[in-house]
């Protein structure tokens, strides 16, 4: 069975970090690229960056470049979204998606975390 | 990064009606446009690919139309489950940016 599984929520002050990870399982790791996206409390969907499982290659969305590491563990088939210097408008919830190889949609996606950052 | 316009940003309706939301793209990207679903507390539902491919195991219920620039999603017979928030993606180029949303209500 295909699945995301991701870390549980968290509770950072401002300044910290938060690591939250996605684990895929049921299908090959290295074949669909990751993405992250991220919904604000009552917000759409923004995305935050996506990483290519083959070669490690991580793209930042304009705004995080110098905060986001998106970074893998392929022998674990886990890829990982760390934040640095937390702000409380990070407050949100973060999914992991997978997209598809060809059809280029995520088809598959993480529970969320939600990750908030308050003082 | 190509822009998503979703109108409108809320919908109202009844069981068993039929209903049709826009998605517009700052430029041409062909059909490489996707529709998600997403409920209260759950994570995103693909619905809808390459402007009109019904995601496996999605309700023949759920159709979508467009090219270019230009995109509906139309459900017809609506279910009570179908009132959420949809969502839709432009896949022709990265990032993959969505828009607004339109939030579907009774």
């Amino acid at each position: 069975q295909e699945q995301l599984v991701q870390s549980g929520s968290d509770l950072k002050r401002p300044g910290a970090s938060v690591k939250v990870s996605c684990r895929a399982s049921g299908y090959p790791f290295t074949t669909h690229a990751i993405y992250w996206v991220r919904q604000a409390p009552g917000q759409g969907l923004e995305w935050v960056g996506w990483i290519n499982t083959a070669n490690g290659n991580p793209t930042y969305a304009q705004g995080f470049t110098g905060r986001l590491v998106l970074s893998l563990d392929t022998s674990a088939t886990t890829s990982h979204l760390q934040i640095n210097s937390l702000k409380t408008e990070d407050t949100a919830t973060y999914y992991c998606a997978r997209e598809h190889l060809t059809d280029n949609v995520f088809d598959l996606w993480g529970q969320g975390t939600v990750v908030s950052v308050s003082s | 990064d190509i822009q998503v316009t979703q109108s409108p940003s809320s919908l109202s309706a009844s069981v068993g009606d039929r209903v049709t939301m826009t998605c517009r793209a700052s430029e041409r990207i062909s059909t490489y446009l996707n529709w998600y679903q997403q409920r209260p507390g759950k994570a995103p539902k693909a619905l809808i690919y390459g402007a009109s491919n019904l995601q496996s195991g999605v309700p023949s219920r759920f159709s979508g139309s467009g090219s270019g620039a230009e995109f509906t999603l139309t459900i017809s017979d609506l279910q009570p489950e179908d009132f959420a928030t949809y969502y839709c993606q432009q896949s022709y180029r990265k990032p993959r940016t969505f828009g607004r949303g339109t939030r579907l209500d009774i």
